[in-house]
């Protein structure tokens, strides 16, 4: 079965990190990117970067640069979201999504994982 | 960064109606030597992620009924569904994919009414 799958909803404290997983399965993990978007609660999706799955081409959205940092794992066909610097506002459910260079549709999404950001 | 704009923000449409959903990039998604806007249509219901209805602007993904059709071209854009079911219930976001950073339209809310 062709899907992405995320790891679990996190808790974190103003200020933590926080890295996420997508792992790709059912389908050659080498030949797609993987995008990061993010839902805060009730509101629209918000791109924050891609990664291509070798890793040597990685391009943030500006908001989060400095902030985020993607790296993939070949070997498992995981790839990691971290960001730093945790405020409220990063209360958001996490998607991946899959596309194959970047400038391309979002065919495959995985099911999302919730941060909770809170004091 | 090419900004989306969707109109309206809301609608509610009664069952078996037709439903209409705009949506407008700032700047044009067409790459002309390739003759495709490169602008993707999404449908999102509670507790899922987006899902893929429409690429290359009208390309329809398999499985999409088809009563969601779409036009437009380079900046302008339109998803229709004919004849609205209750299943339709979702928010539709409209996306660019022609030019890093990616955006998506704020998204339209279509409800029963």
């Amino acid at each position: 079965q062709v899907q992405l799958v995320q790891s679990g909803a996190e808790e974190k404290k103003p200020g933590a990190s926080v890295k996420l997983s997508c792992k790709g399965s059912g389908y050659t993990f080498t030949t797609y990117y993987i995008n990061w978007v993010r839902q805060a609660p009730g509101q629209g999706l918000e791109w924050m970067g891609v990664i291509s799955p070798s890793g040597s081409r990685i391009t943030y959205a500006q908001k989060f640069q400095g902030r985020v940092t993607m790296t993939t794992d070949t070997s498992t066909g995981t790839v990691y979201m971290e960001m730093s610097g945790l405020r409220s506002e990063d209360t958001a459910v996490y998607y991946c999504a899959r596309d194959r260079y970047a400038e391309d549709y979002f065919d495959l999404w995985g099911q999302g994982t919730l941060v909770t950001v809170s004091s | 960064d090419i900004v989306m704009t969707q109109s309206p923000d809301s609608l509610a449409v009664s069952p078996g109606e037709r439903a209409t959903i705009n949506c407008k990039s700032s700047q044009s998604v067409l790459y002309t030597s390739q003759n495709k806007n490169y602008l993707a249509w999404f449908q999102q219901k509670p507790g899922q992620p987006p899902k893929l209805l429409f690429y290359w602007s009208s390309t329809r993904v398999s499985g999409v009924p088809d009563r969601f059709s779409v036009s437009g071209s380079g900046t302008d854009f339109t998803l229709t569904i004919s004849s609205l079911q209750a299943e339709d219930v979702a928010v539709y976001y409209c996306q660019q994919y022609y030019s890093l950073p990616i955006t998506f339209g704020q998204g339209t809310r279509l409800e029963i009414k």
